[in-house]
C-alpha cells in the first residue's frame, strides 16, 4: 500500500494554469476510473475538487480539471486565483484498500 | 444541511486505547460508505479504514490492520472507529468522511486530534 507520487510543490501565476500530475500503478490509478482530487487550506478539512477522473461536483468551478493517462492522473488548475494556494490530494480506489497521493503544495506566486 | 462532527480525541499513552465517534446528520446516513482518514501534523492525508452502508464489509489500511475497528449504529446515525495498540505514529487529526460520489469522499468533519504520547 505505497502511497500514489505527486511533485511536492507546484507553482504558477495569477491568470496562468498549473498541472499536478499523480502517479500511481495499474493496481491504482491506472486500474479503475476512481481517482478524485481534494483540496485543503492549512487548518481546514479537504474539500472534493475532482472525481471519477474528470467530473465536478456542484459548486467547484470549471477551472478545475482532470484527466487521466495510463497509471498516471493530473489535475489542472486554469486562470489560476489567489485563492486557489492550497495542498492537492489525488486519491484512489484500489479494490481492497484506498490511496492518497502524497500532496503537491500549490503556490500563486 | 450534510454534517459529520467528531468526537474522542485526546492524549493517550502508546499501548492504550481509544474510541472516535462520527455523528452523521442531514442525510439518510444508513446508505452511504463511510471512511476514517488521518493526518498526521505537518504530513499528508493518509486513509485509514471504510465501512460499507450495511456494516458487512470493512477495510484497513496495513499499517493499522489488527489494531483499529471501523463500525457504525445506522440507528444511532454514528460510524465509530476502536483504536488499540496505539502507538506514537498513530498521532493525528482523525477525519470522518462520507463517500457520496463513486470512490470519493464528498463530505468531511472538522476531524478530532488524537496524541498518543507518554
Amino acid at each position: 500500500q505505497s502511497a500514489l507520487t505527486q511533485p511536492p510543490s507546484a507553482s504558477g501565476s495569477p491568470g496562468q494554469s498549473v498541472t499536478i500530475s499523480c502517479t500511481g500503478t495499474s493496481s491504482d490509478v491506472g486500474g479503475y476510473n476512481y481517482v478524485s482530487w481534494y483540496q485543503q487550506h492549512p487548518g481546514k478539512a479537504p474539500k472534493l475538487m475532482i472525481y471519477e477522473v474528470s467530473k465536478r461536483p456542484s459548486g467547484v468551478p470549471d477551472r478545475f480539471s482532470g484527466s487521466k493517462s495510463g497509471n498516471t492522473a493530473s489535475l489542472t488548475v486554469s486562470g489560476l486565483q489567489a485563492e486557489d494556494e492550497a495542498d492537492y490530494y489525488c486519491y484512489s480506489y484500489a479494490g481492497s484498500n484506498n490511496l492518497f497521493g502524497g500532496g503537491t503544495k500549490l503556490t500563486v506566486l | 444541511e450534510v454534517q459529520l462532527v467528531e468526537s474522542g480525541g485526546g492524549l493517550v499513552q502508546p499501548g492504550g486505547s481509544l474510541r472516535l465517534s462520527c455523528a452523521a446528520s442531514g442525510f439518510t446516513f444508513s446508505t452511504y460508505w463511510m471512511h476514517w482518514v488521518r493526518q498526521a501534523p505537518g504530513k499528508g492525508l493518509v486513509w485509514v479504514s471504510r465501512i460499507n452502508s450495511d456494516r458487512s464489509s470493512t477495510d484497513y489500511a496495513d499499517s493499522v490492520k489488527g489494531r483499529f475497528t471501523i463500525s457504525r449504529d445506522n440507528a444511532k446515525n454514528t460510524l465509530y472507529l476502536q483504536m488499540n495498540s496505539l502507538r506514537a505514529e498513530d498521532t493525528a487529526v482523525y477525519y470522518c468522511a462520507r463517500a457520496g460520489l463513486p470512490a470519493s469522499n464528498d463530505y468531511w468533519g472538522q476531524g478530532t486530534l488524537v496524541t498518543v504520547s507518554s
